[in-house]
């Protein structure tokens, strides 16, 4: 089956800063790859995504990409702000199944 | 508007008292999961459907069970509650038969058994 390292929390960053998460997985088979972001109080949503080798995904100002041979989707952003204080969590999914890494609470001050 | 609903979203119970946590969403998705979030582990899958009629053992089902009895619902339920299932629960649905496509949560429910 999936199974994720993530990077781990609770990071605490000023605003304008630079975040990156990394992010590796093993997986049978050749999976797509997720970032979901959970806002306080509330469920996951996409935040980005990349279905093959070398694709980006972005969204936002955040940016992933998928690297194959280092097995890893390390999530990026250059300049934070308050408002993405979240938790993030990386995900390989197939078909019916997204294997969640255990989450990294980001925090950023004004 | 998409969505993927919940209810309750919190709910106190004692140990042993059957209940059920409904699921339903409006996309006319085939996937359908639930998920259990604990501090340090992330989402583990609880449960999934491929379809009507088709479900499976994810990674924890132990004490849960589901059903699938239309596409739109998928109901969770814990026949004997007990405390190490307080945690916080999530349905999930997305579209199959094609890879990459997106998987969307309701908003949860936070489930106390005392």
């Amino acid at each position: 089956g999936n199974s994720v390292t993530q990077m781990e929390g609770p990071v605490t960053l000023s605003e304008e800063a630079f975040l990156t998460i990394n992010c590796t997985y093993t997986a049978t088979g050749y999976p797509s790859l997720f970032w979901y972001v959970q806002y306080p109080g509330e469920g996951l949503q996409l935040l980005l995504k990349a279905t093959k080798a070398d694709d980006k995904g972005s969204n936002k100002g955040f940016e992933a990409t998928y690297r194959k041979e280092t097995t890893s989707f390390h999530l990026e952003k250059g300049s934070v702000q308050v408002s993405d204080s979240a938790v993030y969590f990386c995900a390989p999914g197939t078909d019916y199944k997204l294997s969640f890494g255990a989450g990294t609470t980001v925090t950023v001050r004004a | 508007e998409a969505q993927v609903t919940q209810n309750p979203r919190y709910l106190i119970t004692v140990t042993g008292k059957k209940l059920t946590v409904t699921c339903s969403q409006n996309m006319n998705h085939e996937y359908m999961s639930w998920y259990r979030q604990d501090p340090g582990l992330g989402l583990r899958q609880i449960y999934y459907s491929m379809n009507v009629e088709v479900t499976d053992k994810g990674d924890v089902p132990e004490g849960y069970k589901v059903s699938r009895k239309e596409k739109r619902n998928f109901p969770l339920i814990l026949e004997s509650p007990s405390p190490n299932q307080t945690s916080l629960y999530f349905c999930a649905s997305r579209k199959g038969g094609v890879d990459g496509t997106e998987a969307f949560f309701g908003q949860g429910t936070r489930l106390t058994v005392v």
